[in-house]
């Protein structure tokens, strides 16, 4: 069982869909960071989050501690939205500081 | 800041020659790791560094992968001799704190295809 998992793995939408990517880990994290990748693109870090709620624009992500699950919402979706998401972990460990675990990504398609 | 530059964007080389790939983090972070991604892997950390010191190796793949940090503004990841398994994309990341406790940075990523 991998120690991040990602659900859906493929999501398509059509354009203005809510849309909802979750993460679920199973270890003990000091943060948890949502990624976005274009196609052939780079990666660039959506959020970074360790309680709550954070926004921006018509992105939302939120975490429960408690219950290990991180959830990225998407707002009025748009086809520019299209990507895949990852959902990673920051991990501590005593002698080397911190480190990311990654899921597998969503690949989100959102059609016109 | 110009953010953590990588070259080349693209690489394509035969199987037994030798690759360097380089990384230029943003100036003033002092955490430096390499990924690698692969469809079947997904992202896999190879190797960090914290203040120019490798800290962590243990996702280098083999002895034919090394990495340098020189100074704190260039970092190269070498793969000799090549083969075609190593065919990925290498992102190169930044961060400023041991082990990126504080956000990252990440370059754009080299694509490698090794032939």
């Amino acid at each position: 069982k991998n120690e991040v998992e990602q659900s859906p793995q493929n999501l398509t939408a059509q354009e203005g869909e809510f849309i909802t990517i979750n993460c679920s880990y199973s270890v003990g994290i000091s943060a948890l960071h949502w990624l976005q990748q274009h196609p052939g693109g780079g990666i660039v870090s959506l959020f970074m989050l360790s309680s709550g709620k954070k926004k921006h624009g018509r992105l939302i992500a939120t975490i429960n501690i408690q219950e290990k699950h991180s959830s990225l919402h998407i707002t009025a979706s748009h086809p520019r939205d299209s990507a895949v998401y990852i959902c990673a972990v920051l991990r501590e460990f005593e002698t080397s500081g911190s480190r990311l675990t990654f899921g597998e990504g969503t690949q989100l398609t959102v059609n016109p | 800041d110009a953010g953590v530059i990588q070259s080349p964007r693209h690489e394509v080389t035969e199987m037994g020659q030798e690759v360097t790939l380089r990384c230029k983090p943003i100036s003033g972070h002092n955490s430096l790791f390499w990924y690698r991604q692969t469809m079947m892997r997904g992202l896999e950390l190879l190797i960090y560094f914290n203040n120019n010191v490798p800290i962590d190796d243990s996702g280098m793949p083999e002895d034919r992968f090394s990495a340098k940090m020189p100074n704190a503004s260039f970092s190269t990841l070498k793969i000799q001799p090549s083969e075609p398994r190593d065919s990925a994309v290498y992102f190169c990341a930044s961060s400023f704190g041991l082990g990126g406790a504080y956000g990252y940075t990440f370059g754009s990523g080299t694509r490698l295809t090794v032939v």
